[in-house]
């Protein structure tokens, strides 16, 4: 099967720190990539698509890159609100490979 | 607001038992997904369907069945249940798009089941 990997962390980092998130895909195939965001006890919710062009929102910054088929994720500035576990997701529509998530914890 | 609707949160069910989990989306949407979510093990996929009276299975079938009579509603049915399935279960659901744009899953808020 398909997968999609990440360190599992947990980045445990200070407010008002930059903090960067990086997973692998193993389908080359994928034309789908995400980040979801998932906080303790509760459903995965889509932070943000990722597209071969970078894209940003707000503090929140995603790249891909094809040739190294991996996906990263920049937090700046963090919020003690930014502490949840961020899943990367890769694959294709109605067939998405979801990572085990990697666990941020921002401190006061 | 797109919405996924699991119709319990909390379950506590004996060995044995037939356990049936609901999940409804209002958005139209074909593709639907059941999960489960165990601590260190990430989302693993159970079953999916594409379309209505249509299923899939997917890494994790066994001791599962599922039903999708009508578009909006997916059931996942643990015929016996066992302690080994004591864990949260999340449905999952996503459109079709004619163009290709992926819009990712839409997920429900998740039935924690508990096998006594």
């Amino acid at each position: 099967r398909k997968e999609v990997e990440q360190d599992p962390g947990p980045f445990n980092v200070p407010e008002g720190a930059t903090v960067a998130f990086n997973c692998t895909y193993s389908n080359s195939a994928s034309q789908s990539f995400f980040w979801y965001r998932q906080d303790c006890r509760k459903e995965p919710k889509l932070l943000m698509s990722v597209y071969s062009s970078g894209n940003e929102d707000g503090r929140f910054t995603a790249q891909l890159n094809r040739a190294s088929q991996y996906i990263s994720l920049l937090i700046r500035d963090s919020k003690l609100s930014d502490s949840a576990t961020y899943l990367c997701v890769g694959g294709s529509q109605g067939n998405l490979i979801f990572g085990k998530g990697t666990k941020l914890s921002v401190k006061p | 607001d797109v919405k996924v609707t699991q119709s319990s949160r909390y379950l506590v069910k004996r060995t044995g038992e037939k356990v049936f989990l609901e999940c409804v989306q209002d958005m139209d949407h074909e593709n639907m997904f059941w999960y489960r979510q165990d601590p260190g093990l990430g989302l693993r996929l159970i079953y999916f369907s594409y379309d209505v009276k249509m299923k899939e299975k997917g890494d994790i079938p066994e001791g599962y069945s599922v039903s999708r009579e009508k578009k909006e509603r997916f059931s996942l049915i643990l015929e016996s249940a066992s302690t080994n399935q004591t864990s949260m279960y999340l449905c999952a659901s996503s459109p079709l798009t004619r163009t290709g744009a992926d819009y990712g899953y839409t997920f429900g808020s998740g039935t924690r089941l508990t096998v006594v």
